[in-house]
């Protein structure tokens, strides 16, 4: 079944770490997006690539990095300088057909501690 | 600035009867909307959509309700089933038919009543 895998589902760090999350889908979806969902706050777009080698930042970028190297894989990068890590983090393909809606993996919990 | 909102934060229905769920957007540049609904841990699935040419779509016991003059769009459920309780998030774009870019309001947590 073609879908998009994040891992790990929980994750925990010490404050000052880097920590790497992973994305992979097997959708041949062009376009990838990392979201991040807080309690009462919906869903805020990070970073988005709608090519391979090329992303573009989102709504709240600062603190974060990505790279799209593959087609598959869009990891994200949370950094040292993120204010505010722990968060469940979204990340979600589009295909390129008319109406097709953006498909979510099942999310990764960072907890930053 | 929230450009999509959703300002009820929880809704309980009764098993059975009709559940709506509203959504109100100020960017005047959205013309794509969508309905996901979402369980605790879990990614968002998609539930319907509707472009800005539409004023209804429905789908099986979904339709969604668009007003454009008045930035409103609503869901109903008929009729609701204990399922259905999941949180719901109202997302807009500006690229018809597409799915890029999607904003999102802060959901709406429904609980159906047995």
């Amino acid at each position: 079944d073609g879908g998009i895998t994040q891992s790990p589902k929980y994750l925990f760090r010490k404050e000052g770490q880097n920590v790497t999350l992973s994305c992979e889908q097997n959708l041949n979806h062009d376009a990838m997006y990392w979201y991040r969902q807080d309690p009462g706050q919906g869903l805020r777009l990070i970073y988005y690539s709608q090519i391979v080698n090329d992303f573009q930042k989102g709504d709240i970028a600062e603190g974060y990095s990505v790279s799209r190297e593959k087609k598959e894989s869009f990891p994200l990068t949370v950094t040292s300088a993120q204010k505010n890590p722990t968060a469940f983090y979204l990340c979600a393909s589009l295909g390129g057909r008319i109406n097709s809606p953006l498909h979510f993996g099942n999310g990764t919990r960072l907890t930053v501690t | 600035d929230q450009q999509v909102k959703q300002n009820s934060p929880s809704l309980s229905v009764q098993e059975g009867r009709i559940s709506i769920l509203n959504c109100d957007y100020t960017n005047s540049m959205f013309d794509y909307f969508l309905w996901y609904k979402k369980y605790p841990a879990e990614g968002p699935t998609f539930l319907i959509s509707i472009s800005s040419i539409k004023d209804k779509n429905e789908d099986g016991r979904f339709t969604v309700f668009l007003n454009k003059s008045a930035k409103h769009l609503s869901l109903h459920i008929v009729p609701s089933q204990p399922g259905d309780s999941a949180v719901y998030f109202c997302a807009a774009s500006a690229f018809l038919t597409r799915s890029e870019k999607l904003t999102f309001g802060t959901g709406t947590r429904l609980t159906i009543i047995p």
